[in-house]
């Protein structure tokens, strides 16, 4: 399995509260990404990293932003939680395309928020 | 990004085989993902298809047509365990990083 942890898996807090998702990894891979899924919406993607400190925005940015201080970790920030981002959040990594050029992620477990 | 539209869900008696298709923009077309996600868990990748064709994975095969933007996902002698959610993804636009479509949920039924 890829070295790939989540924290916190679950979550409650109230609108307006600043909540922090931490993703960690342990496979050294240049790309990380944060998607949310809702029902009826599948994975969206908020935002991603291809290096220590280059991120850039995905389609559902809004709300949210983001830091990668080291190679490990990607941080995933909601400066005031509203009811609108309670969703399950799923942090992704990619490391070189290989020989088919596919770039495949590995995802990890998801942290489920929930924001009262 | 792409356009990627999927059925919602679909039935299957175990033991069948069910295709599960997936239309797609081909503007910028670079790759077709297809992942499985089990209730309450993660999506894990299954196949990825670049050319047109058949690729087959045990009793798992994914095809692609480029010209007409369509993938399947053929799942042979399902069983119970099939049942899950299968989200088909592409990458296009220039763009190494896949779009999502909603995913078709598989409900395999004895």
């Amino acid at each position: 399995d890829a070295g790939i942890t989540q924290s916190p898996r679950h979550k409650v807090t109230e609108t307006g509260t600043p909540v922090t998702l931490r993703c960690h990894q342990t496979e050294n891979h240049r790309y990380m990404y944060w998607y949310r899924q809702d029902p009826g919406h599948g994975l969206r993607l908020i935002h991603y990293s291809y290096g220590v400190k280059d991120t850039d925005k995905g389609e559902v940015s809004d709300g949210y932003s983001v830091s990668r201080s080291k190679t490990e970790d990607f941080l995933l920030t909601l400066e005031s939680a509203t009811s609108s981002q309670t969703s399950v959040y799923f942090c992704a990594i990619s490391g070189d395309r290989g020989g088919t050029g596919a770039n495949v992620l590995t995802f990890g477990a998801g942290s489920r928020l929930t924001v009262l | 990004g792409q356009n990627i539209d999927q059925p919602t869900e679909m039935t299957a008696t175990e033991g069948a085989i069910v295709q599960i298709n997936c239309t797609y923009q081909t503007s910028g077309f670079n790759g077709l993902f297809w992942y499985q996600q089990h209730a309450g868990e993660a999506p894990t990748f299954l196949s990825y298809n670049v050319l047109d064709g058949l690729e087959e994975k045990g009793r798992f095969s994914s095809f692609l047509s480029r010209s007409k933007g369509y993938s399947y996902l053929l799942l042979k002698e399902l069983q119970m365990k099939d049942s899950a959610s299968y989200l088909c993804a592409g990458g296009g636009g220039g763009s190494y990083i896949p779009t999502f479509g909603r995913g078709t949920s598989l409900i395999v039924h004895p």
